[in-house]
């Protein structure tokens, strides 16, 4: 089992700021890595996969990198849709989540 | 339009069975491993279970194996987790996910709504 130490949990922050979002492993896992976006009673969407790949259609303040072990989310440009839950997963065994990090409204 | 449509809420007491549904549209759904994620209540995500409609290839998660069963009707372009006795602990919201393999596991690029399950006495 690969564990996930995904933080903060909580990150409070004001619109216009750049947020980073950090997910760990306990081994490597190349870039089999992806990011979702999760709002109050919706369903997660797809950000980024593979690390540092845009979904078709996420806007381009969202990015991803690292490889191996660390990874990041970043949001250069907070904006009040962004007020949400983020996932990451990796996908080199069978599939695991982070434990999410809620960005809210400072 | 491309999507995943679930079946409706569930209200069920322990002990009793169930059976889920994920219909998905506007895509090949042969063509695609369609998995299972758990939310329970005020929780994170958890991956289920996945399986491929076009030849009912499936696989578990450690933690969900023996707990539930997938399948699918690729005539119907529809997947199915059920359950054969509920608990209690089984109190969760559902979703299915078309799954894109890379290397040997998958992401999800497409959800369903969620189903929420909950099991009461």
């Amino acid at each position: 089992v690969i564990w996930m130490t995904q933080s903060p949990s909580l990150l409070s922050a004001s619109t216009g700021d750049r947020v980073t979002i950090s997910c760990r492993m306990s081994q490597g896992i190349s870039s089999y890595l992806a990011w979702y976006q999760q709002k109050p009673g919706k369903a997660p969407e797809l950000l980024i996969y593979a690390a540092s790949t845009l979904q078709s259609g996420v806007p381009s303040r969202f990015s991803g990198s690292g490889s191996g072990t660390d990874f990041t989310l970043t949001i250069s440009c907070l904006q009040s849709e962004d007020f949400a839950t983020y996932y990451c997963q990796q996908y080199y065994s069978f599939p695991t989540f982070g434990g999410g990090t809620k960005v809210e409204i400072k | 339009e491309v999507q995943l449509v679930q079946s409706g809420a569930e209200v069920k007491k322990p002990g009793e069975s169930l059976k889920i549904s994920c219909k998905g549209s506007g895509y090949s759904f042969t063509s695609y491993w369609i998995g299972w994620v758990r939310q329970m209540p005020g929780k994170g995500l958890e991956w289920m279970g996945i399986i491929y409609p076009g030849d009912s290839d499936t696989r578990y998660s450690p933690s969900f194996q023996g707990q539930v069963t997938i399948s699918a009707d690729k005539s119907i372009s529809t997947a199915y987790l059920q359950w054969s006795s509920l608990k209690a602990s089984d109190t969760a919201m559902y979703y299915c996910a078309r799954g894109v393999v890379e290397l040997r596991e998958w992401y999800f690029d497409l959800w369903g709504r969620g189903t929420l399950v909950t099991v009461s006495s």
